[in-house]
Protein backbone atom coordinates (compact mmCIF):
# COMPACT_ATOMS: atom_id res chain seq x y z
CA UNK A 1 0.00 0.00 0.00
CA UNK A 2 1.34 3.24 -0.09
CA UNK A 3 2.28 5.58 1.74
CA UNK A 4 3.74 9.53 2.51
CA UNK A 5 6.38 10.28 5.68
CA UNK A 6 6.97 13.90 6.32
CA UNK A 7 9.80 13.44 9.16
CA UNK A 8 9.23 16.59 10.55
CA UNK A 9 6.24 17.50 12.56
CA UNK A 10 7.47 21.46 13.28
CA UNK A 11 9.94 23.21 11.61
CA UNK A 12 11.38 27.08 13.07
CA UNK A 13 12.83 29.42 10.31
CA UNK A 14 13.68 33.04 10.50
CA UNK A 15 11.77 35.24 7.49
CA UNK A 16 13.98 35.93 4.98
CA UNK A 17 15.25 32.52 5.45
CA UNK A 18 15.48 29.60 3.42
CA UNK A 19 12.90 26.16 3.60
CA UNK A 20 13.11 22.98 2.94
CA UNK A 21 10.44 20.74 4.00
CA UNK A 22 10.99 16.96 3.53
CA UNK A 23 8.83 14.23 1.96
CA UNK A 24 9.41 10.56 1.53
CA UNK A 25 6.90 8.26 -0.32
CA UNK A 26 6.38 4.79 -1.01
CA UNK A 27 4.18 3.64 -3.74
CA UNK A 28 5.05 1.32 -6.66
CA UNK A 29 4.33 2.70 -9.80
CA UNK A 30 5.38 5.98 -10.88
CA UNK A 31 3.65 8.45 -8.48
CA UNK A 32 1.88 11.43 -8.79
CA UNK A 33 2.92 13.69 -6.17
CA UNK A 34 1.42 16.71 -4.83
CA UNK A 35 2.05 19.43 -1.87
CA UNK A 36 -1.13 21.44 -0.27
CA UNK A 37 -0.67 24.36 2.10
CA UNK A 38 -3.34 24.73 5.40
CA UNK A 39 -3.83 27.92 6.48
CA UNK A 40 -5.42 27.68 10.09
CA UNK A 41 -9.59 26.66 10.46
CA UNK A 42 -9.26 26.69 6.56
CA UNK A 43 -9.15 24.20 3.95
CA UNK A 44 -5.88 23.08 1.66
CA UNK A 45 -4.85 24.83 -1.06
CA UNK A 46 -2.79 23.10 -3.97
CA UNK A 47 0.52 24.69 -4.15
CA UNK A 48 2.11 22.12 -7.09
CA UNK A 49 1.70 18.88 -8.40
CA UNK A 50 3.99 16.48 -10.18
CA UNK A 51 3.08 13.65 -12.75
CA UNK A 52 5.91 13.80 -15.06
CA UNK A 53 8.26 15.29 -16.90
CA UNK A 54 10.78 18.11 -15.76
CA UNK A 55 11.84 17.03 -12.09
CA UNK A 56 11.87 20.27 -10.66
CA UNK A 57 8.24 21.75 -10.11
CA UNK A 58 7.18 25.56 -9.93
CA UNK A 59 4.19 26.38 -7.93
CA UNK A 60 2.64 29.50 -6.35
CA UNK A 61 3.72 31.84 -3.82
CA UNK A 62 7.78 30.79 -4.80
CA UNK A 63 7.55 27.64 -4.01
CA UNK A 64 9.76 24.65 -6.10
CA UNK A 65 9.31 21.23 -5.43
CA UNK A 66 12.40 18.41 -6.39
CA UNK A 67 11.11 14.93 -7.43
CA UNK A 68 14.08 12.14 -6.62
CA UNK A 69 12.87 9.02 -7.85
CA UNK A 70 16.07 7.12 -6.47
CA UNK A 71 15.40 8.65 -2.85
CA UNK A 72 11.88 8.44 -2.93
CA UNK A 73 11.85 11.83 -1.92
CA UNK A 74 9.51 15.15 -2.88
CA UNK A 75 11.07 18.29 -1.00
CA UNK A 76 9.10 20.96 -0.77
CA UNK A 77 12.18 24.88 -1.16
CA UNK A 78 11.47 28.37 -0.84
CA UNK A 79 14.65 30.64 -0.73
CA UNK A 80 13.24 32.98 1.40
CA UNK A 81 10.00 32.91 3.60
CA UNK A 82 7.36 35.40 4.55
CA UNK A 83 5.99 35.45 7.66
CA UNK A 84 2.43 34.55 5.64
CA UNK A 85 4.16 31.33 4.74
CA UNK A 86 3.62 30.13 8.55
CA UNK A 87 0.87 27.58 7.98
CA UNK A 88 0.29 23.19 8.07
CA UNK A 89 1.74 21.93 5.09
CA UNK A 90 0.73 18.25 3.63
CA UNK A 91 2.26 15.99 1.07
CA UNK A 92 0.07 13.64 -0.67
CA UNK A 93 0.57 10.83 -3.36
CA UNK A 94 -1.30 10.18 -5.67
CA UNK A 95 -2.97 6.49 -5.94
CA UNK A 96 -5.85 4.12 -6.95
CA UNK A 97 -7.79 3.50 -4.12
CA UNK A 98 -10.84 0.93 -3.30
CA UNK A 99 -13.13 -0.03 -6.82
CA UNK A 100 -10.39 1.55 -8.76
CA UNK A 101 -11.14 5.41 -7.97
CA UNK A 102 -8.17 7.37 -7.86
CA UNK A 103 -7.32 9.15 -4.56
CA UNK A 104 -4.71 10.87 -2.23
CA UNK A 105 -2.68 9.17 0.61
CA UNK A 106 -1.52 12.20 2.68
CA UNK A 107 1.06 12.82 5.03
CA UNK A 108 0.59 13.71 8.35
CA UNK A 109 1.99 17.13 7.69
CA UNK A 110 4.54 19.61 9.00
CA UNK A 111 3.90 22.59 10.94
CA UNK A 112 5.86 25.54 9.63
CA UNK A 113 6.79 28.62 12.27
CA UNK A 114 7.94 31.75 11.22
CA UNK A 115 10.04 33.86 13.12
CA UNK A 116 10.08 37.53 13.33
CA UNK B 1 -16.77 31.85 -9.47
CA UNK B 2 -16.16 27.95 -9.30
CA UNK B 3 -15.83 26.35 -6.21
CA UNK B 4 -16.54 24.15 -3.01
CA UNK B 5 -18.70 25.35 -0.70
CA UNK B 6 -19.39 23.58 2.49
CA UNK B 7 -22.09 24.66 5.32
CA UNK B 8 -21.92 25.06 8.19
CA UNK B 9 -18.80 26.37 9.56
CA UNK B 10 -18.98 25.09 12.90
CA UNK B 11 -21.73 22.20 13.88
CA UNK B 12 -22.60 21.02 17.29
CA UNK B 13 -24.26 17.79 18.00
CA UNK B 14 -26.01 16.26 20.89
CA UNK B 15 -25.04 12.92 22.41
CA UNK B 16 -27.07 10.17 20.14
CA UNK B 17 -27.83 13.01 17.19
CA UNK B 18 -27.34 12.24 14.15
CA UNK B 19 -25.84 15.35 11.92
CA UNK B 20 -25.36 16.23 8.74
CA UNK B 21 -22.63 18.37 6.74
CA UNK B 22 -22.83 19.96 3.18
CA UNK B 23 -21.31 20.32 0.57
CA UNK B 24 -21.79 21.66 -3.29
CA UNK B 25 -19.66 22.27 -5.81
CA UNK B 26 -19.93 23.93 -9.47
CA UNK B 27 -17.21 22.72 -10.44
CA UNK B 28 -18.67 20.27 -12.28
CA UNK B 29 -16.59 17.38 -11.27
CA UNK B 30 -17.47 13.94 -11.20
CA UNK B 31 -15.81 12.39 -8.02
CA UNK B 32 -16.02 13.94 -4.80
CA UNK B 33 -14.10 12.96 -1.38
CA UNK B 34 -15.08 14.18 2.64
CA UNK B 35 -11.94 13.24 4.61
CA UNK B 36 -12.01 14.09 8.41
CA UNK B 37 -9.03 15.83 9.98
CA UNK B 38 -7.64 15.28 13.30
CA UNK B 39 -4.50 17.37 15.22
CA UNK B 40 -1.13 15.04 14.23
CA UNK B 41 -3.24 12.83 11.95
CA UNK B 42 -3.05 14.23 8.79
CA UNK B 43 -6.16 13.57 6.34
CA UNK B 44 -7.94 10.72 6.18
CA UNK B 45 -10.58 9.51 3.55
CA UNK B 46 -14.27 8.61 4.71
CA UNK B 47 -15.97 8.25 1.94
CA UNK B 48 -15.51 9.21 -2.10
CA UNK B 49 -17.99 9.03 -4.94
CA UNK B 50 -16.91 8.56 -8.44
CA UNK B 51 -20.32 9.25 -10.22
CA UNK B 52 -23.83 10.14 -9.71
CA UNK B 53 -25.79 7.37 -7.19
CA UNK B 54 -22.31 5.35 -6.32
CA UNK B 55 -20.03 5.92 -3.32
CA UNK B 56 -17.53 3.43 -1.98
CA UNK B 57 -16.11 3.97 1.71
CA UNK B 58 -13.14 4.61 2.31
CA UNK B 59 -10.14 3.97 5.26
CA UNK B 60 -12.65 5.37 8.34
CA UNK B 61 -16.57 5.20 7.09
CA UNK B 62 -17.75 3.46 10.44
CA UNK B 63 -20.13 5.84 11.72
CA UNK B 64 -20.72 7.87 8.78
CA UNK B 65 -22.83 7.73 5.46
CA UNK B 66 -23.38 9.68 2.51
CA UNK B 67 -25.45 9.89 -0.73
CA UNK B 68 -24.86 11.15 -4.00
CA UNK B 69 -28.10 12.27 -5.95
CA UNK B 70 -26.58 14.96 -7.28
CA UNK B 71 -23.32 15.81 -9.57
CA UNK B 72 -22.48 19.03 -7.57
CA UNK B 73 -23.99 17.80 -3.73
CA UNK B 74 -21.89 15.28 -2.15
CA UNK B 75 -23.86 15.41 2.01
CA UNK B 76 -22.10 13.38 4.96
CA UNK B 77 -24.56 12.54 7.71
CA UNK B 78 -22.40 11.83 10.82
CA UNK B 79 -24.35 9.24 13.05
CA UNK B 80 -25.13 8.23 16.60
CA UNK B 81 -22.56 5.49 15.68
CA UNK B 82 -19.45 7.19 15.30
CA UNK B 83 -18.63 7.64 19.07
CA UNK B 84 -15.66 10.66 18.62
CA UNK B 85 -17.05 12.98 16.36
CA UNK B 86 -15.31 15.69 16.84
CA UNK B 87 -12.72 16.85 14.42
CA UNK B 88 -12.24 18.79 11.39
CA UNK B 89 -14.21 17.71 8.22
CA UNK B 90 -13.03 18.43 4.16
CA UNK B 91 -15.12 18.00 1.34
CA UNK B 92 -13.05 17.58 -1.96
CA UNK B 93 -13.89 17.29 -5.47
CA UNK B 94 -11.86 16.02 -8.87
CA UNK B 95 -12.39 16.58 -12.49
CA UNK B 96 -12.31 12.42 -13.91
CA UNK B 97 -10.91 11.67 -17.48
CA UNK B 98 -7.53 12.63 -16.44
CA UNK B 99 -5.28 10.30 -14.95
CA UNK B 100 -4.61 11.77 -11.29
CA UNK B 101 -6.48 14.47 -11.55
CA UNK B 102 -5.99 17.77 -8.83
CA UNK B 103 -8.52 17.71 -6.14
CA UNK B 104 -9.56 20.86 -4.70
CA UNK B 105 -10.81 21.33 -1.07
CA UNK B 106 -13.68 23.05 0.09
CA UNK B 107 -12.96 25.30 3.62
CA UNK B 108 -14.24 22.65 6.22
CA UNK B 109 -16.83 22.16 8.79
CA UNK B 110 -16.13 21.77 12.87
CA UNK B 111 -17.82 19.67 14.59
CA UNK B 112 -17.82 19.91 18.19
CA UNK B 113 -19.83 17.02 20.49
CA UNK B 114 -21.91 18.83 23.43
Amino acid sequence: AQSVTQPDIHITVSEGASLELRCNYSYGATPYLFWYVQSPGQGLQLLLKYFSGDTLVQGIKGFEAEFKRSQSSFNLRKPSVHWSDAAEYFCAVGAIIGGGADGLTFGKGTHLIIQP
Amino acid sequence: DGGITQSPKYLFRKEGQNVTLSCEQNLNHDAMYWYRQDPGQGLRLIYYSQIVNDFQKGDIAEGYSVSREKKESFPLTVTSAQKNPTAFYLCASRATGTPRGTQYFGPGTRLLVL
